[in-house]
């Protein structure tokens, strides 16, 4: 099956700094998503992006699928951006793969 | 529109219970996987159906089953509970093909005493 990859696993940021997490996988992916689990275990839709940029907000994204990867750009981050950001994607068939996922902690 | 909704929030159980989990797909979506969710193992694919067919399997023992109706709800069942099954369980709906972003809800989280 797909291997996905997170690095880093942990990051610690004082607010207002930005940061690039990265997502590499091992095959071609139909479908990739980046998602972020608050506190509260709820897993929050940030981008669908099998390939190209996208940008909401402070947030953005670039998957190069032609190079197997994908990143996150969180800009001027706030303590609210605290929890763990993961990337997820599916081959041809219907199910997500996830990644270990990259803990994120922004400090006033 | 509604989002993905899973019943009940929370559970407590003890070892070789059986329990049942809800989810109600976003209105108009025709497949609904199930994931778990624990510390050791991260987030892994339990099962997806699609039009009231298992359309596929993760790596997981028989007790854990589930179904679809004709409104495309799903259930989840876990039998002879063990207290390795303690984990939160999200449930995920997208219209259907793998081109296609899931969309997931709060989840259950289950407890086994």
């Amino acid at each position: 099956g797909i291997q996905v990859e997170q690095s880093p696993p942990d990051l610690i940021l004082q607010e207002g700094a930005n940061s690039t997490l990265r997502c590499n996988f091992s095959d071609s992916v139909n479908n990739l998503q980046w998602f972020h689990q608050n506190p509260w275990g709820q897993l929050i839709n940030l981008f669908y992006i099998p390939s190209g940029t996208k940008q909401n907000g402070r947030l953005s994204a670039t998957t190069v699928a032609t190079e197997r990867y994908s990143l996150l750009y969180i800009s001027s981050s706030q303590t609210t951006d605290s929890g763990v950001y993961f990337c997820a994607l599916t081959g041809t068939a219907s199910k997500l793969t996830f990644g270990t996922g990259t803990r994120l902690q922004v400090t006033l | 529109k509604a989002g993905v909704t899973q019943t009940p929030r929370y559970l407590i159980k003890t070892r070789g219970q059986q329990v049942t989990l809800s989810c109600s797909p976003i209105s108009g979506h025709r497949s609904v996987s199930w994931y778990q969710q624990t510390p050791g193992q991260g987030l892994q694919f339990l099962f997806e159906y699609f039009s009231e067919t298992q359309r596929n399997k993760g790596n997981f023992p028989g007790r854990f089953s589930g179904r679809q109706f004709s409104n495309s709800r799903s259930e989840m069942n876990v039998s002879t509970l063990e207290l390795g099954d303690s984990a939160l369980y999200l449930c995920a709906s997208s219209p259907g093909n793998s081109h296609q972003p899931q969309h997931f809800g709060d989840g259950t989280r289950l407890s086994i005493l």
